[in-house]
């Protein structure tokens, strides 16, 4: 059974760069899309972006380019990099497997539709960004 | 962005009730809409994906339907262990993927 579990420093100052790790076990990140999703205390969920196993990733723009997430040369470790950080990145900060899936349809020619769906989540770090 | 719209934000409910939470799209999603739960201090949990599939082990009592822009999550019969907060999630497009703003579930 897939299990996740983030890693991170707890307090980070304003304006440097939160650092999280992701550790996969009990599977492999291969054909998996991996996100990164925040909470901020109180409130709903954000979607940070993801990465495929194989390296292509996908970013929220609202973190206007602060966001870089990468696979660990361990291949079982997904990275979170957020730069420039304030009170406002202040949150709980979760790793999740993202799987998909298709329905198949003809339209000319046989065509797919792939749906995504977050099924394994980590526990959760808490990152507070305070001097 | 799309924008996910959950209502109502809260509800009161007893057990053995039946709930539903509906959730609307800003445009037509298809059927690429999930649901999960989350209870205080822990992840979400998935519930629903792809508008009406039952995740692996979630209580038949759980059930989604919808396309397009509206959707809904029912409980059939509310258990004890129900009480949480639900959000719908959309994956039809991104940048970025987008939740609802939550409907916590409470009890009566």
């Amino acid at each position: 059974q897939v299990q996740l579990q983030e890693a991170g420093p707890g307090l980070v100052k304003p304006s440097e760069t939160l650092s999280l790790s992701c550790t996969v076990s009990g599977g492999s990140i291969d054909t998996y899309y991996w996100s990164w999703i925040r909470q901020p205390p109180g409130k709903g969920l954000e979607w940070i972006g993801y990465i495929f196993y194989s390296g292509s990733t996908n970013y929220n723009p609202s973190f206007k380019g602060r966001v870089t997430i990468s696979v660990g040369t361990s291949k079982n470790q997904i990275s979170l990099s957020l730069s420039s950080v304030t009170a406002a990145d202040t949150a709980v900060y979760y790793c999740a497997r993202a799987s998909s899936g298709h329905y198949g349809y003809w339209s000319g020619s046989y065509k797919k539709d792939y749906y995504y769906y977050m099924d394994v989540w980590g526990e959760g770090t808490t990152v507070t960004v305070s001097s | 962005d799309i924008q996910m719209t959950q209502s109502p934000s809260s509800l009161s409910a007893s057990v053995g009730d039946r709930v539903t939470i509906t959730c609307r799209a800003s445009q037509s999603i298809n059927f690429y809409v999930n649901w999960y739960q989350q209870k205080p201090g822990k992840a979400p949990k998935l519930l629903i994906y792809a508008a009406s599939n039952l995740q692996t082990e979630v209580p038949s009592r759980f059930s989604g339907s919808g396309s397009g822009t509206d959707f809904a999550l029912t409980i059939s019969s509310l258990q004890p262990e129900d009480f949480a907060t639900y959000y719908c999630q959309q994956s039809y497009s991104a940048p970025p993927w987008t939740f609802g703003q939550g409907t916590k579930v409470e009890i009566k």
